[in-house]
């Protein structure tokens, strides 16, 4: 069966610090993949999705960055975190014939 | 930017009643999901269906679909405290690079009263 995990659960950072949060699927080739940002109370914003391997779009402008280093690894990045950075993250993965996503726990994620 | 829109914002019912939340969305659609979000935790799909579809039932859960109005709903029956939690729908779209991704709305938050 397929999983996807996510981690960490909770983090942490100072203001102008680096951010890496790492995202697997297992059970499954070549996802479709996505970064997904939920502000307290609100809905889903599609940050960043992917189609196979080095292949990144990207929804909104912003300090983040994401990368697909392995067909089943997705990354999300910052050089420098800012304040408005903060908030819960979620992977999520879609086969492709099928689009129902398949979301990781989330990372809560607080610039400080 | 946001596809899908849902309606109430938040909504509370006593346990047993049933529990109904609207969806719009604005661009053709392939198909439209719902999904349930405990608090703090990762989505859960509930049900897909298809813009060829007008009905379709998953336990107690009803969801409709008009696309002739852009407009979904889903009906929980027989509520529980179980069921609270936040809703959301969403739609798939065509992207540039030929798949599909999937845009949320904002959500409905449910409170179920035992």
């Amino acid at each position: 069966s397929q999983t996807i995990h996510q981690w960490p659960a909770t983090l942490v950072q100072p203001v102008g610090s680096p951010l890496s949060l790492e995202c697997t699927v297992e059970g499954t080739s070549n996802p479709n993949l996505y970064w997904y940002r939920q502000a307290a109370g609100r809905g889903l914003q599609l940050l960043f999705y992917s189609v196979g391997i080095g292949q990144i779009s990207s929804e909104v402008p912003q300090n983040l960055s994401a990368s697909r280093p392995q067909d089943r690894q997705f990354i999300l990045s910052s050089k420098k975190l800012l304040l408005s950075d903060s908030g819960f993250y979620l992977c999520a993965w879609s086969s492709r014939r099928n689009t129902e996503a398949f979301f990781g726990q989330g990372t809560r994620l607080t610039v400080v | 930017s946001q596809q899908g829109e849902e309606d109430p914002q938040a909504l509370s019912i006593q346990e047993g009643e049933n529990a109904t939340m609207n969806c719009s969305y604005k661009t053709s659609i392939n198909n439209l999901q719902w999904y349930r979000q405990n608090s703090g935790r990762g989505l859960v799909h509930l049900i897909l269906i298809r813009s060829n579809e007008r009905e379709k039932h998953s336990g107690r859960l009803r969801v409709t679909l008009d696309t002739s109005k852009k407009s979904s709903s889903l009906l929980i029956t027989a509520s529980r405290a179980a069921d609270t939690a936040s809703y959301f729908c969403a739609t798939d779209v065509l992207s540039g690079a030929g798949s599909y991704q999937l845009t949320f709305g904002k959500g409905t938050k449910l409170s179920v009263i035992p």
